[in-house]
Order: C-alpha cells, then structure tokens, then sequence
C-alpha cells in the first residue's frame, strides 16, 4: 500500500493564481481530510469529509474548496492564492466513518505564495 | 471554542535525559487524545488515550491521560538525538469529527 500521497512536493504561486493539490489513498478510507500547518500554529484542519459526495468545512476554510468524487481521491483546490496562504498542507485519512481514532498522514506540500 | 494547549514549545536537552511534554485542553466533548511525532514530514501516531490513568508505553515512550485535570503528558526516557522531532497532541471532539490540535513541542537532543 503506498498509503496517502500527496502531489506536488513544493509549489511556487503568485497571488491570485488558483491551483489544486491532489491527495489520493489506497486504505479504503472513509474519512478524509486537509491541514495545514504555520509555525507556532500545530494544524489547523480546512475541511474533511466522512465519504463519497459529502464534505464539511473545518477551523480554517476561507480561500479553499473540496469535492469528493471517489473514496479514494479529496483534491483541494486554492480558489484565488494569497500569500497568507503560504504554509504546509497535509492531508489525512482514517478508517472509521466517524473519523475517530488513528488518521494516516501524507508528505505534505509546501506551498509559497508571493 | 475547542482549544489545545502544549508546553513546553521549545525544548532542548542531552542525550540520556528524561523529558516530559504536557497537554492541556478544553473541548466541548472529549472523546480521546493523540500524541504524535513529526520529524521532517508527516507526523506519525504514536498514542491514543482514552481512560483517566492508564498508562500507554512503548519502549522509552510512555504517556498518561487525567481526564479531572484536562491533560495528558508524554515521557521519553534515556532520550536519543532521534528523538529529536516536534511533538503533537490533539483531541478528538466527539460529535464533531475532528481532531483539534495543539501547537506542538519541539524537542531537540544534543548529543
């Protein structure tokens, strides 16, 4: 199982470009579900979802959608970037519907945005 | 508001010492607690805790939950310069699908 994986690695932005980050797992996961990371801050979670077609927002939605189309895909779009958006993204996934218990992270994406 | 406290945020010790990170929080409805450890990448699970009192351990690793006091700590022993890693804790809210997380303890082992 290659587990969750993230694409890109690293992305350079300039204010008001859009672009999504791609997050995909293999688990069979029902629950998954996007953070970012600044320093000082720990992670802060954007939105998750608990399945197929149904999503939610989390603490710090603002600037970013979700859709989840596949069990195994939740892609996050950046609508118009900003550079308070600059930060690490993880995305995470866990077995339970609920989205209690363990959640399995993936490399992250470090995003600049100028 | 749901909120998770760490301290220390910053820690630096030698190599052989005994450190302990603390977890605070307040949630709306405590369901458990996580500790995980992040070194360059994704963090990875290192406890779950549930009950007031019992102790987890792994290795050189343990950590307690006291739900009366709203916190939890981590204990490392003999500590390595792998150790060296930011520390999370969150909470999972029951009812609200998520986890809160704290600000991290980043912890460094001088050799």
């Amino acid at each position: 199982n290659a587990g969750v994986t993230q694409t890109p690695k690293f992305q350079v932005l300039k204010t008001g470009q859009s672009m999504t980050l791609q997050c995909a797992q293999d688990m069979n996961h029902e629950y998954m579900s996007w953070y970012r990371q600044d320093p000082g801050m720990g992670l802060r979670l954007i939105h998750y979802s608990v399945g197929a077609g149904i999503t939610d927002q989390g603490e710090v939605p603002n600037g970013y959608n979700v859709s989840r189309s596949t069990t195994e895909d939740f892609p996050l779009r950046l609508l118009s970037a900003a550079p308070s958006q600059t930060s690490v993204y993880f995305c995470a996934s866990s077995y339970s519907p609920t989205g209690y218990n363990e959640q399995f992270f993936g490399p992250g994406t470090r995003l600049t945005v100028l | 508001e749901d909120k998770v406290v760490q301290s220390p945020l910053s820690l630096v010790v030698h190599e052989g010492d005994t450190v302990t990170l603390n977890c605070s929080y307040e949630v709306t409805n405590f369901r458990s607690l996580l500790w995980y450890k992040q070194e360059k990448k994704a963090p990875t699970f290192l406890f779950m805790l549930t009950s007031s009192g019992i102790e987890k351990k792994s290795g050189r690793l343990s950590s307690i939950l006291d739900k009366k006091e709203l916190s939890s700590i981590l204990n490392i022993t003999a500590t390595q310069t792998g150790d060296s890693a930011i520390y999370l804790c969150a909470v999972e809210v029951q009812g609200a699908q998520k986890l809160v997380f704290g600000q991290g303890t980043r912890l460094t082992i001088n050799p």
